[in-house]
């Protein structure tokens, strides 16, 4: 299969951690990724991991990947207004040369 | 800025019509993708090009149509548009390999009437 899963809606406090969470089902998927929309606009990349690690930091972004229970987090510190967005998961299956993205997750940041 | 343009921004137009889509992908970046984006769908992947060529299909329909030409621009053919067929579409581009980084156009924002 090629699902890739994701609850729909976050909202949290400016200044808190946000964590939004992923499931996969194709355990072939050699890289996975976190994209983010804002209003308007495009994707942009974010991060991403490659299947052999477990986490990844980079600034504000912490990723770590659960890959027995395929699952795939993206933990935002100091979330800020600016990070009102929706984030897609993502996972690149090397043998079709394709990228399953999930349905998204609206993260809300309240002032 | 990805880099990544399309054109135009917006279209709205009328069920059976046929409409072309445009995307310029970054310089240097020989890969593109077509995703269609919609409340009830999600975002769809609908078919890959690298370097003039047909790399993978999606959840494309008969009646859509894609090519890359020479100059690495694609453009996205939709016909005997439905009313379902409302939607965004997106142009990404890469470069060939791992992690497969892809760089998102600004879409163009299809009405059909």
């Amino acid at each position: 299969g090629e699902d890739v899963e994701q609850s729909l809606f976050l909202s949290v406090r400016e200044g808190d951690s946000s964590v939004i969470n992923c499931t996969y089902t194709d355990s072939s998927s050699t890289y996975l990724y976190w994209y983010k929309q804002e209003p308007g606009a495009g994707l942009q990349l974010l991060t991403y991991i490659f299947s052999n690690m477990d986490m990844k930091q980079d600034q504000r972004l912490t990723v770590l990947l659960n890959k027995k229970d395929k699952h795939l987090s993206l933990r935002i510190a100091d979330t800020q207004t600016g990070d009102s967005a929706i984030y897609f998961c993502a996972g690149l299956k090397t043998s079709y040369d394709k990228v399953i993205f999930g349905p998204g997750t609206s993260l809300s940041v309240i002032p | 800025d990805s880099g990544v343009t399309q054109t135009p921004k917006h279209l709205i137009t009328a069920t059976g019509q046929r409409v072309t889509l445009r995307c310029s992908p970054r310089s240097g970046d020989l890969s593109v993708y077509w995703y269609q984006q919609s409340l009830d769908q999600g975002l769809q992947f609908l078919i890959h090009y690298y370097n003039g060529e047909e790399r993978a299909k999606g959840n494309i329909l008969e009646r859509f149509s894609a090519q890359q030409f020479p100059d690495l621009h694609s453009e996205l053919n939709l016909s005997s548009l439905e009313l379902g067929d409302s939607a965004l579409y997106f142009c990404a581009s890469s470069v060939e390999g791992a992690p497969n980084e892809q760089f998102f156009g600004p879409g163009t924002r299809l009405t059909v009437l």
